[in-house]
């Protein structure tokens, strides 16, 4: 059974870094074909990919977020690590993280996703 | 990037109708593109992927369509279920979602 879960602080202040760890069950990130990613939602509005880190430890990242983004696995403890640095209110977001896995050749994107989280941008 | 624009933004319906959803991708994307039904509070759930797939457990009134830069999803009897927001998603070049479409209960 798969399941991902992300956690992290639900209160961060403006420019501070924010730091989401995704949990995750049931597949391993050391698999040929897996990858998993960062989503976000702000309240009421559409989702938007973040990054993503690959089973190789190849990274991308959103062109329009990429000099604050930072990705990152631990294989051994099930784990990706999202750090997003000089938060802004407009970053209030729920916070998603998702599983992109390949099936025979074919790329099925984000089949399984954690519940989220919400973090909020104040001072 | 790649941008990609859904239509309508809103579409009242009623249950038993045949509903379709409008995708539109800014360059070809081949058929790199998936749809979501995501209802309120929750993380948002695949339904298609490669155009046309369906995801295992999906109801088969799902489908989709396309290939290139146009797609659809369309519902062949609208349930009382299937009554939230829809996005599509392109992967051919990193990832990208559309607007999103509410059904709502006309």
């Amino acid at each position: 059974q798969v399941t991902l879960r992300e956690s992290g602080p639900a209160l961060v202040k403006p420019t501070q870094t924010l730091t989401l760890t995704c949990t995750f069950s049931g597949f391993s990130l050391s698999t040929s074909g897996m990858c998993v990613s960062w989503i976000r939602q702000p309240p009421g509005k559409a989702l938007e990919w973040l990054a993503r880190i690959d089973w190789d430890d190849d990274k991308y990242y959103s062109t329009s977020l990429k000099t604050r983004l930072t990705i990152s696995k631990d294989t051994s403890k099930n784990q990706v690590v999202l750090t997003m640095t000089n938060m802004d209110p407009v970053d209030t977001a729920t916070y998603y993280c998702a599983r992109t896995t390949t099936i025979f050749g074919v790329v099925i994107p984000f089949d399984y996703w954690g519940q989220g989280t919400l973090v909020t941008v104040s001072s | 990037d790649i941008q990609m624009t859904q239509s309508p933004s809103t579409l009242s319906a009623s249950v038993g109708d045949r509903v379709t959803i409008t995708c539109r991708a800014s360059q070809s994307i081949s058929s790199w593109l998936a749809w979501y039904q995501q209802k309120p509070g929750k993380a948002p759930k695949l339904l298609i992927y490669k155009a046309s797939s369906l995801e295992s457990g999906v109801p088969s009134r799902f489908s989709g369509s396309g290939s290139g830069t146009e797609f659809t999803l369309t519902i062949s009897s609208l349930q009382p279920d299937d009554f939230a927001t829809y996005y599509c998603q392109q992967y051919n070049s990193y990832f990208t979602f559309g607007g999103g479409t509410k059904v709502e209960i006309k």
